[in-house]
């Protein structure tokens, strides 16, 4: 299957401070790439939709002026996590499909800790 | 509203034995279900779909799963439990228009292998 890559797998940062995590498709271009979240012993839970050159869009109780999507090329996506506190503090992780129907692949996710 | 119930948060099984993980789903028209697997450090990878058609489906690393719509079911079988299948598994459901982007997760069922 198609590889997702996300990076960093793991960060610890203090209380305030901005986190980029970056989702790339590593050999197919994703039109589309999708952002949940995942609390301990909870479900994935969908964040927000990106596409390629266009706005994000969110959930609903999802902040977009917390968490900004960035999905500029069609193998990359950021998600930035703006003054974080410790409840931001969750396994996040990314998932990317070609099409519509397409199956989506999931990047490996990234642990955030804020301290 | 769709939901995805997984009533089993951990499972344990010997190797060998049969394994059947259980998950219910609430959604008013025909769903479009998936499991993926999960190990440690890892991204989440497809193990089957069900969109239509033949209600057994079968899926990699020997696992098949049956689509029941009277139980509002789709659980996951193996006939024999290999150690390497010690994972976190998870059952969702597509939201909108069959996409496999945009996903409802149950909040998963831990598998552990006894040698």
């Amino acid at each position: 299957g198609a590889v997702v890559s996300q990076h960093p797998s793991w960060v610890i940062c203090k209380s305030g401070t901005s986190v980029k995590i970056e989702c790339r498709s590593l050999d197919f271009q994703a039109t589309t790439m999708f952002w949940y979240r995942q609390f301990p012993k909870q479900s994935l839970m969908l964040m927000a939709t990106s596409n390629e050159g266009s706005k994000a869009t969110y959930e609903q109780g999802v902040e977009k002026d917390k968490f900004l999507i960035n999905h500029a090329s069609l193998t990359l996506s950021t998600l930035t996590v703006t003054s974080a506190h410790p409840e931001d503090s969750s396994f996040y992780i990314c998932s990317a499909i070609t099409g519509g129907r397409a199956e989506a692949f999931f990047g490996q996710g990234t642990r955030l800790t804020v301290v | 509203a769709q939901s995805v119930t997984q009533p089993d948060i951990h499972i344990t099984v010997s190797e060998g034995a049969s394994l059947e993980l259980r998950c219910n789903y609430s959604y008013g028209a025909t769903p479009y279900l998936f499991w993926y697997v999960q190990s440690p450090g890892q991204g989440l990878q497809l193990l089957l779909k069900y969109f239509s058609g033949d209600t057994l489906v079968q899926g990699i690393k020997g696992f098949e799963a049956e689509f029941k719509r009277s139980q509002s079911s789709f659980n996951l079988r193996k006939p024999s439990v290999h150690w390497s299948d010690a994972a976190e598994y998870f059952c969702a459901v597509g939201r909108y228009g069959g996409s496999q982007g945009n996903l409802i997760f149950g909040k998963g069922t831990k598998l552990s292998v006894k040698p």
